[in-house]
């Protein structure tokens, strides 16, 4: 199947500080990727969809404005954590495809 | 809203025996249907779907079952090895490549 990657796997941050976590397409591309987040022992969350060229749409309860999201290419989706705090920990996983969606292998973020 | 609910939420079996979850939908215009195999600290991998004119799909030792008559779909895995250890997650959309509305999951344990 298609490769969907992320950077960084992990980072660890200071609260207040921004993080951007990278989405990449390796071998299709993507106009649309999905963004979602997990807490543990818990099911994905869907955060947003990014559409390239366009605005992201954004799922009900998720600030726009904290989780910025950027789809300037056909194969790489940005999300940005912007003044990240402790509650903002978790996995951050993204998906893309045409037919099928392939997922990420994640993003844990760690707000101290 | 559309949901999914997933059951059991734990499952321990023996090794070599058969393990089934099961979801349950509310949209009755669900038209694919999907389950994901996640590993800890990974992301979701996509391990078989179904269309809703299929009432069976098989993949070596793992099999997809869809009733749309009573909105519930069914994983079944036979013969079960310790790398079948995972949380399962199932997902529903009403077409390939839509967002997904997703179960809670089902963390599966092989027993030796």
């Amino acid at each position: 199947g298609a490769v969907v990657s992320q950077h960084p796997s992990w980072v660890i941050c200071k609260s207040g500080t921004s993080v951007k976590i990278e989405c990449r397409s390796l071998d299709f591309q993507a106009t649309t990727m999905f963004w979602y987040r997990q807490f543990p022992k818990q099911s994905l969350m869907l955060m947003a969809t990014s559409n390239e060229g366009s605005k992201a749409t954004y799922e009900q309860g998720v600030e726009k404005d904290k989780f910025l999201i950027n789809h300037a290419s056909l194969t790489l989706s940005t999300l940005t954590v912007t003044s990240a705090h402790p509650e903002d920990s978790s996995f951050y996983i993204c998906s893309g495809g045409d037919n099928e969606q392939f997922f990420g292998p994640g993003t844990r973020l760690t707000v101290l | 809203g559309e949901n999914v609910e997933q059951h059991p939420s734990t499952l321990s079996v023996q090794e070599g025996d058969s393990a089934v979850i099961k979801c349950t939908y509310s949209d009755s215009a669900s038209n694919y249907f999907l389950w994901y195999k996640q590993e800890l600290g990974k992301g979701p991998q996509l391990i078989i779907d179904i269309r809703s004119n299929v009432g069976e799909k098989k993949d070596q030792r793992i099999a997809v079952t869809l009733n749309k008559t009573a909105k519930h779909f069914s994983l079944h895995i036979t013969e079960t090895q310790p790398e079948d250890s995972a949380v399962y997650f199932c997902a529903a959309s009403i077409r390939r490549n839509y967002q997904l509305i997703w179960g809670a999951g089902t963390k599966l344990i092989i027993k030796p």
